[in-house]
């Protein structure tokens, strides 16, 4: 069965860089989550998109902004990186409104130097 | 605040045995509870998940026990095997929005052969 995509799976940025985070659900699935889980922590919610619109925000740094496209694909963008910021990526998909449970990708591993 | 606590922080456990982690939460809107599994370099993985209408619910070798009065939840692993060894999160969210989930800190269990 298809999983949730993500891309890349290793990121290394330099303190004060930009990077784009890549989410592809699984398919028909129409809301996407991003969650950060840093190093021996639990994830942490970041926002949510139902629709292409955002349906719900968690604890997301003013530095960081989110979409979700037409083809339900997300990216997260993080501007002016710090060193904090270094942490495991989740994106998770779910069918709305359906009670439906959350499907994790692989995560993408964010290292700022 | 941790709105989700977990216990114990590690396990170990002998194969065959039982291995339980706790869980505690505060807030009295949460009614979902889901248990997920996290090997290293993965996304969390959905276990088992249960709503506060049901004190048990079991799939395999994995029982939710639900005590809605003390606000608790436990994860029992029976006949615990190596495969087993894993982190293991609960978390809370509300029905209705599934995705946005509270995690608790998370159980380092290690199943020795």
């Amino acid at each position: 069965a298809a999983g949730v995509i993500q891309s890349p799976r290793h990121l290394i940025k330099e303190k004060r860089e930009t990077a784009t985070l890549k989410c592809y659900p699984i398919p028909r699935h129409d809301t996407v989550y991003w969650y950060q889980q840093g190093p021996g922590q639990d994830p942490q919610f970041l926002i949510s998109f139902y629709e292409k619109m955002q349906s719900d925000k968690g604890s997301i740094p003013d530095r960081f902004s989110a979409q979700q496209f037409s083809d339900y694909h997300s990216e997260l963008n993080m501007s002016s990186l710090e060193l904090g910021d270094s942490a495991l990526y989740f994106c998770a998909s779910s069918l709305q409104g359906q009670h439906s449970p959350l499907h994790f990708g692989n995560g993408t591993r964010l290292t700022v130097t | 605040q941790q709105q989700v606590k977990q216990s114990p922080q590690s396990l170990i456990v002998q194969k065959g045995g039982i291995s339980i982690i706790n869980c505690a939460y505060e807030n009295t809107a949460f009614d979902y509870f889901p248990w997920y599994q996290q090997f290293p370099g993965k996304g969390p993985a959905l276990l088992i998940a249960i709503r506060p209408d049901v004190s048990e619910k079991k799939e395999g070798r994995f029982t939710i026990s639900f005590n809605k009065s003390a606000k608790q939840f436990s994860l029992h692993i029976m006949d615990s095997q190596p495969g087993d060894s894993a982190t293991y999160f609960c978390a809370a969210s509300m029905l209705s929005n599934t995705g946005k989930l509270i995690f608790g800190q998370g159980t380092t269990l290690q199943v020795k052969p």
